[in-house]
This record gives C-alpha cells, sequence and structure tokens, in this order.
C-alpha cells in the first residue's frame, strides 16, 4: 500500500494567479496521477506524471496550463496556471503501488474568485 | 458516449445485502475493471479489481458478465459505514494503467 499526503489542504485563490498543489507518496511508486473532481461531479484524470520525462496528458487538458513535475519516484507537483473560476475544483493525486490499485491522496479543494 | 455508467444512487437496509451495478460496454477483453469508493471529504478509496472472473475480497465481491459488458459489486452485509459514492471504472486499453470513471453510485444506508 502507499499512504500519500497533499499540500495544501486547501486555497482561495484570485483570478490569473497561480497555485502549485504537492503530493508526496510514502513508498516509491511506478505511477503517479492527477485528477479534477468538479463539485459532486466524478473523478477527471488529467494526466500521468512521468518520472523523468514530461507529463502524458488527457485530451483536453494541455501542459501550459497544467504543468506537472515528477522528479523522483516518491514527489509530483501539479500548477494551476492563470487560473479562473472554471478551475475551482478538489485535485487528487493518486499513485500505483501495486499491480493494479491505485491510492489516493486526500484531494486539494481550491476556490478561485 | 458515456463510456461507463452506473445509477445515480441506491439505497439499501442495513445488514442486508447491496448490488451496485455498472455497464462498461466498450471495454476490451484486456481492461481490468476497477471499483473504488469515495467517503465525504476524503480520496477515493480501492475495492476491488477483476478481469473475467468473479472476484472476492474483504470489502467485497465483484461479479462480471461473462460478456464483460456490465459487472456488479457486491456488499454482503451493508454496514452504516458503507455509505459513500462507489464509482466503477476501466483503463480502456490505456497502456499506463490510468482509470476513466463513471459518474458514481452514491450508495445510502439505512439503520
Amino acid at each position: 500500500s502507499a499512504v500519500i499526503s497533499q499540500k495544501p489542504s486547501r486555497d482561495i485563490c484570485q483570478r490569473g494567479t497561480s497555485l502549485t498543489i504537492q503530493c508526496q507518496v510514502d513508498s516509491q511508486v511506478t505511477m503517479m496521477f492527477w485528477y479534477r473532481q468538479q463539485p459532486g461531479q466524478s473523478l477527471t484524470l488529467i494526466a500521468t506524471a512521468n518520472q523523468g520525462s514530461e507529463a502524458t496528458y488527457e485530451s483536453g487538458f494541455v501542459i501550459d496550463k497544467f504543468p506537472i513535475s515528477r522528479p523522483n519516484l516518491t514527489f509530483s507537483t501539479l500548477t494551476v496556471s492563470n487560473m479562473s473560476p472554471e478551475d475551482s475544483s478538489i485535485y487528487l493525486c493518486s499513485a500505483k503501488a501495486g499491480e493494479y490499485e491505485q491510492y489516493f491522496g486526500p484531494g486539494t479543494r481550491l476556490t478561485v474568485t | 458516449d458515456a463510456k461507463t455508467t452506473q445509477p445515480n444512487s441506491m439505497e439499501s437496509n442495513e445488514e442486508e445485502p447491496v448490488h451496485l451495478p455498472c455497464n462498461h460496454s466498450t471495454i476490451s477483453g484486456t481492461d481490468y475493471i476497477h471499483w473504488y469508493r469515495q467517503l465525504p471529504s476524503q480520496g477515493p478509496e480501492y475495492v476491488i479489481h477483476g478481469l473475467t472472473s468473479n472476484v472476492n475480497n474483504r470489502m467485497a465481491s465483484l461479479a462480471i458478465a461473462e460478456d464483460r459488458k456490465s459487472s456488479t459489486l457486491i456488499l454482503h452485509r451493508a454496514t452504516l459505514r458503507d455509505a459513500a459514492v462507489y464509482y466503477c471504472g476501466a483503463d480502456y486499453g490505456g497502456s499506463q494503467g490510468n482509470l476513466i470513471f463513471g459518474k458514481g453510485t452514491k450508495l445510502s444506508v439505512k439503520p
């Protein structure tokens, strides 16, 4: 298993600014992912964070808006750039520790005003 | 078209079995079916996964249709702590194991 922590747990940001969310895993993992969950909605995959190379983005998400870093096997960051109120959401980090199971962090609740 | 569909909500009585359905008609032969649940204000928690055969673990059972176009998560005896949103998902051929989830079923458990 893996225990995942995220910082910050929540933030309120001004339109046009950027926020970087950190994700820390308590063990080395092969794969890490970033999801977005809008209020009352399901989870939408933003990207796969690849260690040592550029992230792989899902349709509708671009690197300029959501740059991702993954410097090692236990840590990743997601930046939400040039924020607008439509970016208000919960952002979740997950890690694939076993062969199939993903472990999710508690999420970062972002409100953009 | 949604790849994975689930009922929006279901109700159960405590101590009774619950069957949560999921349709994934476009799944391929090598895509695993996954179930996660999410309690309020928490991240999703892994429940179970399977490919073709029915699966059991300490939390639940997963029954997969023979044509794999649908599956059912079975909670054998619902407790109040099982009240959550249950998400069905699959990787739909993604090479990296990323999951595409349905909209989730909100399960309410009545005492």
